[in-house]
């Protein structure tokens, strides 16, 4: 049972435009979210969070939105760039843990 | 700057050997936390340990084992190594705050079982 989905496996944008990756959850008592992106042999790199007291945080060009009542999450790149190419991870914690359930990531690439 | 070091970044072993795999954190974090990432799998937790000398099982526990003697390392033992145990594994520590709450991951190890 998938708790945390990542129904695109992979994305392609062309460099300027926006990248808009999802994820969806089934478990409400997720309270805190993290977005992780991946290179190939390398450890993921913590990207951005959101709590769900929260629906959007901003960091430079990443934001993410949070919607509760569709238990949906997205992460927005703008601009996207060719370095964005990667694979992104969403990680949902469900509430008095420390644990994460991650998604199985979306592969984005940014064509120059 | 966080660090979270793995001892190797690529290892090969035959079915039946008994493996270690080392992680190290430098900044004082409680928790720490072994994951397999496989191909359309995502990443899976195999055990979470929230001080010395504990640990909780996560999703995957099966034919794995931990130790966490010191604060700063927490190792994944695979007591006989079996072919399907070849993935990438990947060791993360993280604080213990709810509010403000990241995992921060060392590079992998790629595991191979032939």
């Amino acid at each position: 049972d998938q708790q945390v989905k990542q129904n695109s496996p992979s994305l392609s944008v062309q460099e300027g435009r926006i990248s808009i990756l999802n994820c969806d959850y089934t478990n409400s008592m997720f309270d805190y979210f993290l977005w992780y992106k991946k290179y190939p042999a390398e450890g993921p790199t913590f990207l951005i969070s959101i709590s769900s007291i929260k629906d959007k945080n901003e960091d430079g060009r990443f934001t993410v939105f949070l919607n509760k009542s569709a238990k949906h999450l997205s992460l927005h790149i703008v601009p996207s760039q060719p370095g964005d190419s990667a694979v992104y991870f969403c990680a949902a914690r469900p509430s008095g843990t420390y644990k994460y359930i991650f998604g199985t990531g979306t592969r984005l690439k940014v064509l120059a | 700057d966080v660090k979270v070091t793995q001892s190797s970044r690529y290892l090969v072993k035959r079915t039946g050997e008994k493996v270690f795999l080392e992680c190290v954190q430098d900044m004082d974090h409680e928790n720490m936390f072994w994951y397999r990432q496989d191909p359309g799998l995502g990443l899976r937790l195999i055990y979470f340990s929230y001080d010395v000398k504990m640990k909780e099982k996560g999703d995957i526990p099966e034919g794995y084992s931990v130790s966490r003697e010191k604060k700063e390392r927490f190792s994944l033992i695979l007591e006989s190594a079996s072919t399907n145990q070849t993935s990438m594994y990947l060791c993360a520590s993280s604080t213990i705050s709810l509010s403000t709450d990241t995992q921060y991951f060392g590079p992998g190890t790629r595991l191979t079982v032939l």
